[in-house]
């Protein structure tokens, strides 16, 4: 069965980075996109980008351009969105997602980062 | 970009009662929109995808309609498992854009 597991929350100072994990199993990494998707707390959602696995191709939101970078390791079919410069802007719940042609299908738990000194 | 309007914002329904949710987009998506359920502590489950497309798994009835800007997901019968918030997702231009949300509680 399809399954994409995140890793644990994360708590971060203010202006620090921090890398985030997406574990996919139960299907063929390369053949499905990965899109990530920000959600602040209690609010509605955003699309922040998607990678391609197979060749690395990333589309991002303009709005994260420079706050987001997609990656993606084949050998361990994990994908990764690292996130730069945080500001308390940033504390949310981050999540990975399948793209099963235009449906977003699949979704990770969701991982809670909270940025605080 | 794309700007979904979803309405209503909050929702009360008793169990066994028709529902519909509206989402509007501020430019033609064509049938490019999904729906998705929340649950509370959850990630979203798609329900509904290309507008009227019932994802495998989901219970009939659910239902979707809709192309061009209007789109309405409709719940035929109430059950207490469905509450949840409902969002919407364009799909048809880049970035991708969802709907605020429709929050669904039992009265």
């Amino acid at each position: 069965q399809v399954n994409l597991l995140q890793s644990g929350a994360a708590l971060v100072k203010p202006g620090a980075s921090v890398k985030l994990s997406c574990k996919a199993s139960g299907y063929t990494f390369t053949d499905y996109y990965i899109h990530w998707v920000k959600q602040s707390h209690g609010k509605s959602l955003e699309w922040i980008g998607y990678i391609n696995p197979n060749s690395g191709y990333t589309n991002y939101n303009e709005k994260f351009k420079s706050k987001a970078t997609l990656t993606v390791d084949k050998s361990t079919n994990t994908a990764y969105m690292e996130l730069s410069r945080l500001t308390s802007e940033d504390s949310a719940t981050y999540y990975c997602t399948r793209d099963g042609y235009n449906r977003l299908d699949y979704w990770g738990q969701g991982v809670m980062v909270t940025v605080s000194s | 970009d794309i700007q979904m309007t979803q309405s209503p914002s909050f929702l009360s329904a008793s169990v066994g009662d028709r529902v519909t949710i509206n989402c509007k987009a501020s430019q033609n998506i064509n049938r490019y929109l999904n729906w998705y359920q929340q649950k509370l502590g959850e990630a979203p489950k798609l329900l509904i995808y290309n507008a009227n497309s019932l994802q495998t798994g989901i219970p009939s009835r659910f239902s979707g309609s809709g192309s061009g800007t209007d789109f309405t997901l409709t719940i035929s019968s109430l059950q207490p498992e469905d509450v949840a918030t409902y969002f919407c997702l364009q799909h048809n231009s880049w970035p991708w854009t969802f709907g605020g949300g429709t929050k669904l509680e039992l009265k």
